[in-house]
């Protein structure tokens, strides 16, 4: 059974540098799947941020305006999210997903997600 | 990446059928078919309902169902109960190989 877990601060102070992780359990990041992370500002939608692939290819949107990296670590049992220069509009849950795959190998939709880990960013 | 638009909100009575809109644009839900609904249910993580337009996944009830037309995708719930009272988000895949998504639709059985 795969099962996915972010983790990191909970709290940032502004202009620094969120970063979370996500464990991957239950599977290999390299067994060709894509990972995302999405996030939800507190009582708000939800948001795509970008994806990783296990070759190291990402896609990010393009709303953050080069402020995110994504990454798989070396390891391969986790990715990573690194957002630069905070506002207070970047408090939200973060969620890490993985992207189910269609026989064409294309990604097609978010089908196991974490459990999503709130931070806020505040002085 | 302007994100899809929802109703902000739909209800109906318990045993009845609801449908939820999602419409885009011919850069997402017009061209592909990775169109996919995500339940939230209060303080928790979204739950992958439909996947490509139609398709359910193992698991979720056959009351859910998905369907597409032109620019606009729709979510249907049959049977409406009070379990079904959620948040429901859709999502495309967008050219550019990124993806986008609705700003939810909160529904309640009344």
């Amino acid at each position: 059974q795969v099962q996915l877990q972010e983790s990191g601060p909970g709290l940032v102070k502004p202009s620094e540098t969120l970063s979370l992780t996500c464990g991957v359990s239950g599977q290999s990041i390299s067994s060709g799947y894509y990972w995302g992370w999405i996030r939800q500002p507190p009582g708000k939608g939800l948001e795509w941020l970008g994806n990783v692939h296990q070759s190291g290819k990402t896609y990010y949107t393009t709303s953050l305006n080069s402020r995110l990296t994504i990454s798989i670590d070396a390891s391969k049992t986790h990715f990573s999210l690194n957002l630069k220069s905070v506002t207070a509009a970047d408090s939200a849950i973060y969620y890490c997903a993985r992207l189910k795959l269609a026989n064409s190998g294309r990604p097609e939709a978010f089908d196991i997600w974490g459990l999503g880990t709130m931070v806020t960013v505040s002085s | 990446q302007s994100a899809l638009t929802q109703p902000a909100s739909v209800s109906g009575s318990p045993g009845q059928s609801i449908t939820i809109s999602c419409t885009g644009t011919s850069s997402d839900i017009g061209t592909y078919n990775y169109v996919s609904w995500y339940q939230q249910l209060p303080g928790k993580a979204p739950k992958l309902t439909i996947y490509d337009v139609s398709e359910r996944p193992s698991g979720v009830s056959n009351r859910f169902s998905g369907s597409k037309s032109g620019i606009t995708a729709s979510l249907t719930i049959s049977g409406l109960q009070a379990e079904d009272e959620a948040d429901y988000y859709c999502s495309s895949y967008t050219t550019g190989s990124t993806w986008v998504f609705g700003g939810g639709t909160k529904l309640t059985v009344l």
